[in-house]
């Protein structure tokens, strides 16, 4: 497996509140990208990442922020927890083409109560 | 904004058969189509990759083709084992898009 790691596995909070989620990758790879999963609209991309602080929206952007001041970490930032953020959060990294050849984490699973 | 659908949802065959995964998209100005494997409380494994110029992509028992100017990508699994147990995403890499766009997967399971 790609060494890709995501922190926390699981997280329960409540509205309003800050949350982030961490990435943290040992391949080097110069791409990373932050999807969530949710049923019946399959992966949506979030942010992603073309180097360090180098950053871009992806399809579902509103209400997240993402941070990437080393090449290995990838942070995804919540800043006001809302119910409709409940879902899984993917972590994905590649290295050559963008959106070509993705190894993804495990995901988090987020609740927001 | 491009639509990935795959249908069926869910299919259970016995193992030791042969079976396609349907994958359709409505915009054919793609850069490539690409074949993902999830198991279950797991994220993503890439399958199969597929350039906008090419017809079709092997891995093993997997073959993937791809017919952009009708917008259908199929994914050909060659006697199915319990370990091919899993959902199959495809996913399209669309011209002046940032992103991949998802279909919502097909549930395989083979049964013993």
């Amino acid at each position: 497996d790609a060494g890709i790691t995501q922190s926390p596995r699981h997280k329960v909070t409540e509205t309003g509140t800050p949350v982030t989620l961490r990435c943290h990758q040992t391949e080097n790879h110069r791409y990373m990208y932050w999807y969530r999963q949710d049923p019946g609209h399959g992966l949506r991309l979030i942010h992603y990442s073309y180097g360090v602080k180098d950053t871009d929206k992806g399809e579902v952007s509103d209400g997240y922020s993402v941070s990437r001041s080393k090449t290995e970490d990838f942070l995804l930032t919540l800043e006001s927890a809302t119910s409709s953020q409940t879902s899984v959060y993917f972590c994905a990294i590649s290295e050559g083409a963008v959106n070509e050849k993705l190894f993804f984490g495990s995901g988090t699973q987020l609740s927001v109560l | 904004k491009q639509e990935v659908t795959q249908i069926p949802a869910a299919l259970s065959v016995p193992e030791g058969e042969n079976l396609v995964l349907n994958c359709s998209f409505t915009d054919s100005a793609i850069y490539n189509l690409q074949w993902f494997r999830q198991d279950p409380g797991k994220g993503l494994t890439s399958l199969l990759l597929i350039q906008s110029s090419q017809r079709e992509q092997t891995s093993g028992r997997l073959n993937a083709s791809l017919d952009k100017s009708s917008g259908r990508s199929t994914l050909y699994i060659a006697a199915s084992q319990p370990g091919d147990s899993a959902t199959y995403l495809c996913a399209v890499d669309q011209t002046g898009a940032n992103n991949l766009f998802f279909g919502t997967g097909t549930r395989l399971t083979v049964i013993p």
